[in-house]
């Protein structure tokens, strides 16, 4: 079975500018959850999202946003671009979230903002 | 209080030792607890995951969960050089549907 996947693995923007960064959880899983990830912060989560319904949201401003679609794949917006938004950023997919929610890592989108 | 504590390492052991890793969590009604290694470079994988209190083995991996004093903790025995990660602790919140991880204790196995 194939793992959970980011597309890009890299990226290099300004400071102003979006960006979308784009997951494809694993086949049968239906919940998708974001998390940014910088060496001072650690690991914090931004959203995750069930069945195109975004069940909760971490405390980040609202540049930041995320989508799901129909088929569970997921996408995650930044706009405005900061340069303390430079991050690697991953997707975990799970079944179905909840309580037992065992989370699988894609390799991750890692963003550098200049 | 952060919501889920690590002691960030680094922690030291020889090859061949039991290394023991810590987390406390401030939310009561957690249900679900995790533990992630992450390789330099890469992303997390998941090597255990508790739900009740005790001890979980899996091969040389116990996870130990206490509810009453908000505490979990991952052993590795037979430590190996291959061990050397951080390992992120990770609980889901009370509803469950959103993960707060550890800050991380980083873990050195000498050989």
């Amino acid at each position: 079975k194939a793992g959970v996947t980011q597309t890009p693995r890299y990226l290099i923007k300004t400071r102003g500018q979006q960006v979308t960064l784009s997951c494809s959880p694993i086949s049968g899983h239906r919940s998708v959850s974001w998390y940014q990830q910088t060496p001072g912060q650690g690991l914090q989560f931004l959203f995750e999202y069930f069945s195109e319904t975004q069940r909760n949201k971490g405390n980040f401003p609202g540049r930041f946003s995320g989508r799901q679609f129909s088929n569970s794949r997921s996408e995650m917006n930044v706009s405005t671009l900061e340069l303390g938004d430079s991050a690697l950023y991953l997707c975990a997919s799970s079944l179905v979230g909840g309580s037992n929610n065992e989370q699988f890592f894609g390799p991750g989108t890692r963003l550098t903002v200049l | 209080q952060k919501e889920v504590e690590q002691n960030s390492g680094p922690l030291s052991v020889p090859e061949g030792a039991i290394a023991s890793l810590n987390c406390t969590y401030s939310d009561r009604g957690s249900q679900s607890f995790f533990w992630y290694r992450q390789y330099s470079g890469k992303s997390p994988e998941l090597i255990m995951s508790i739900y009740s209190n005790g001890d979980k083995e899996d091969g040389r991996f116990t996870a130990q969960l206490n509810k009453a004093s908000q505490y979990v903790s991952l052993l590795i025995r037979d430590s190996q050089p291959s061990d050397s990660a951080t390992y992120l602790c990770a609980v889901t919140n009370t509803g469950g549907f959103k993960t707060i991880f550890g800050a991380g204790t980083r873990l050195f196995v000498k050989a």
